[in-house]
């Protein structure tokens, strides 16, 4: 079974530009998680979806980061303008259900921001 | 969620069992003890979860204290490719995997 793909996997950009990362998460998985992981720390978690909508953005700062899922499949998340603490690996996760058991992480896309 | 308190870092020999504590002392009846590990430049993968009873899949196994304060997991002949960040995490089956991960536990496996 193929597993959660992201890209790019790795990004470089100066402070104030945009970024946007893509996500295809495993085939028939309704719920798509986006993690932030700051180097040292582990995951911390951004937006969760439910099929093309939203169950949970709290975390994130919705003043420069965006998310969607249109169709329900890939995800994109986007930030704008980016600033230097945005550096960190953007990690995508899937699980069938919403109570699943397990979630399945991609490999994520690091992001340097200068 | 309920906190978790882990070691920052362990070191195991190969082929040796590695135990790694967590303790969770402020954990509700209703949650449950999920584990996780990192390794390096991957995302984390799932190893195995528990509420009361001791459970055992092909990676490893998960010991839960009868009082439910702390639990143990236990990767039976760590091997190289163990080597990575452990991270012990609490929470309500309902929440799904909205995980909180805290710092975890650094194992190097050493041949």
């Amino acid at each position: 079974e193929a597993g959660v793909a992201q890209s790019p996997r790795y990004k470089i950009i100066e402070k104030r530009q945009s970024v946007a990362f893509w996500c295809n998460p495993i085939s028939g998985h309704a719920t798509l998680y986006w993690y932030q992981q700051i180097l040292g720390q582990g995951p911390k978690l951004l937006i969760q979806f439910q099929n093309n909508g939203v169950v949970d953005d709290s975390q994130l700062p919705k003043d420069r980061f965006s998310a969607e899922r249109l169709k329900g499949v890939d995800s994109t998340l986007k930030i704008q303008p980016a600033k230097l603490e945005d550096s960190a690996v953007y990690l995508c996760a899937s699980s069938f259900g919403q109570t699943n058991t397990e979630a399945f992480f991609g490999q994520g896309t690091r992001l340097t921001v200068v | 969620d309920a906190k978790t308190t882990q070691p920052t870092s362990m070191d195991c020999a190969e082929g040796r069992a590695a135990n790694l504590p967590c303790n969770h002392s402020t954990i509700s009846g209703n949650e449950y003890v999920y584990w996780y590990r990192q390794i390096h430049s991957q995302g984390p993968q799932y190893i195995i979860h528990g509420l009361k009873n001791n459970e055992t899949n092909e990676m490893a196994s998960l010991i839960i204290t009868e009082d439910r304060k702390s639990s143990t997991l236990i990767l039976p002949h760590a091997t190289l490719r163990d080597t990575a960040v452990y991270y012990c995490i609490v929470k309500i089956k309902a929440a799904g995997n909205k995980l909180t991960f805290g710092g975890g536990t650094r194992v190097l496996v050493k041949p």
